[in-house]
């Protein structure tokens, strides 16, 4: 399933830098996209999410932009600090007549923030 | 803040045993979700869950997979044969209502050993 896909499994940042996540997608029934912070042993935390009819969402250091011509999405964080080291994960809900909306998870990728 | 809680948080079995995870939704979210993660691979969804009824399900929830709400506040998700590859960590989530753009909220998982 190659519907989300984040095609950096890591990156690395300095501490107070700008860490900027890259997400594309396929599917162009995908109206709703999410990003979760997970820790290892721990489940997807919610981050930030934003709706097919917004290009930004903003909350505090976080920002998401949305390019739908592209398909595709951003996550900045601006300052990066070292306990948002963690793994990245960009999901994709499509809105259906039936309930359910399951997302679509990308591969994610390893944020690592240096002191 | 209100949580989703899994439990057990580890579980190891045999080859061919019936496995029954658990989850506590949310108190006030209606619609429930399991998700698994295969080490390595990509978070996928299994079944979503509504008014007592399967909601969505993928080709991966087959007749080996069960859930149910056997009250007003667990959510479980059963294995009846559990086979090697059914090794991997089991995420529940649930979300208040039925608008895309209401968030799903996970558990911290089960990870399943099958031996």
């Amino acid at each position: 399933d190659q519907q989300v896909k984040q095609n950096s499994p890591s990156l690395s940042v300095q501490e107070g830098r700008i860490s900027i996540l890259n997400c594309d997608y396929t599917n162009s029934m995908f109206d709703y996209f999410l990003w979760y912070k997970k820790y290892p042993a721990e489940g997807p935390t919610f981050l930030i999410s934003i709706s097919s009819i917004k290009d930004k969402n903003e909350d505090g250091r976080f920002t998401v932009f949305l390019n739908k011509s592209a398909k595709h999405l951003s996550l900045h964080i601006v300052p990066s600090q070292p306990g948002d080291s963690a793994v990245y994960f960009c999901a994709a809900s499509a809105n259906r007549e039936t309930s359910g909306s399951r997302l679509t998870f990308g591969e994610g990728t390893q944020l690592t923030v240096n002191p | 803040e209100p949580e989703v809680t899994q439990t057990p948080s580890h579980q190891v079995t045999q080859m061919g045993q019936e496995v029954i995870l658990r989850c506590v939704p949310i108190s006030n979210h209606l619609y429930f979700y399991w998700y698994r993660q295969i080490l390595g691979q990509k978070v996928e969804f299994l079944v979503s869950f509504y008014n007592n009824e399967i909601s969505e399900k993928s080709e991966i929830f087959d007749d080996q997979f069960s859930v149910e709400r056997p009250d007003g506040s667990n959510f479980t998700l059963k294995i009846r044969s559990t086979k090697l590859e059914d090794s991997a960590m089991y995420f529940c989530a649930s979300r208040v209502g039925l608008a895309t753009w209401e968030t799903q909220y996970f558990g911290p998982g089960t990870r399943l050993l099958v031996l």
